[in-house]
């Protein structure tokens, strides 16, 4: 099953815009992660913000947590062509003793960087 | 140095017969995952295994789907009696020993593209 859900599931935007990806979860969490998929194939992760952390930087991504809400936001900044890819919010639960660490990902905001 | 690997890349089979996906993960990785993403959704957790064993076998949705990873390096997911339905990319990650503590970062392989006709 998903836990996660993005929004918008579909974004087109301009080269040099910013774009906004926003994810909502529903259960309690360890971590939160975003990951980049390029044509229906494997996913390249992006950046990882623990379930303490409000806020991330890694170059032109910014990612904020609200544990409050169960949300998360991802914000690309100056994007270019090379950003058009389907991006993934991701969270594995609090460490309980027993299981695995699985993912469980949304289905997905599809970007679309028109040069 | 070398990523996760998976072969084949694309698989088109017929209904009710038998697959093996092989993943390769990387070296000194001892945590290997195996998703199934189908078209339009994200990936859906199947098997989790830490070293050798299958730590965590819940997502696999029935008994025709099987993982082994004997050496607690390459494992292979197989499939028995395969039905359209199992049409998917089956992705493979894995990760370094994961402590609560620390994150859960997971290294994604290309995939297997499965088409059952």
């Amino acid at each position: 099953s998903q836990q996660g859900e993005e929004d918008p599931q579909a974004l087109s935007i301009q080269e040099g815009e910013n774009a906004t990806m926003n994810c909502s979860y529903k259960t309690s969490i360890n971590n939160l992660q975003w990951y980049r998929q390029n044509s229906g194939r494997g996913l390249v992760h992006l950046i990882l913000i623990r379930s303490n952390e409000r806020e991330k930087h890694s170059g032109r991504l910014r990612v904020t947590l609200d544990t409050s809400k169960k949300s998360s936001s991802l914000l690309i900044t100056a994007s270019r062509a090379a950003d058009t890819a389907s991006y993934f919010c991701a969270t594995d639960a609090p460490y309980s003793g027993a299981g695995s660490y699985q993912l469980t990902f949304g289905k997905g905001t599809k970007l679309s960087v028109i040069p | 140095g070398a990523g996760v690997s998976q072969t084949p890349s694309n698989k088109v089979t017929e209904k009710g017969k038998y697959v093996e996906l092989r993943c390769d993960p990387i070296s000194g990785h001892t945590a290997l995952y195996w998703y199934r993403q189908s078209l339009g959704q994200g990936p859906e957790f199947l098997i989790y295994f830490q070293g050798t064993g299958a730590a965590d076998d819940s997502g696999l949705p029935n008994d025709r789907f099987f993982a082994v990873r004997p050496e607690g390096s390459v494992s292979t997911l197989k499939i028995q009696r395969t039905e359209r339905g199992d049409s998917a990319v089956y992705l493979c990650a894995s990760s370094p020993y994961f402590s609560p503590t620390s994150g859960n970062e997971q290294f994604f392989g290309p995939g297997t593209r499965l088409t059952v006709l």
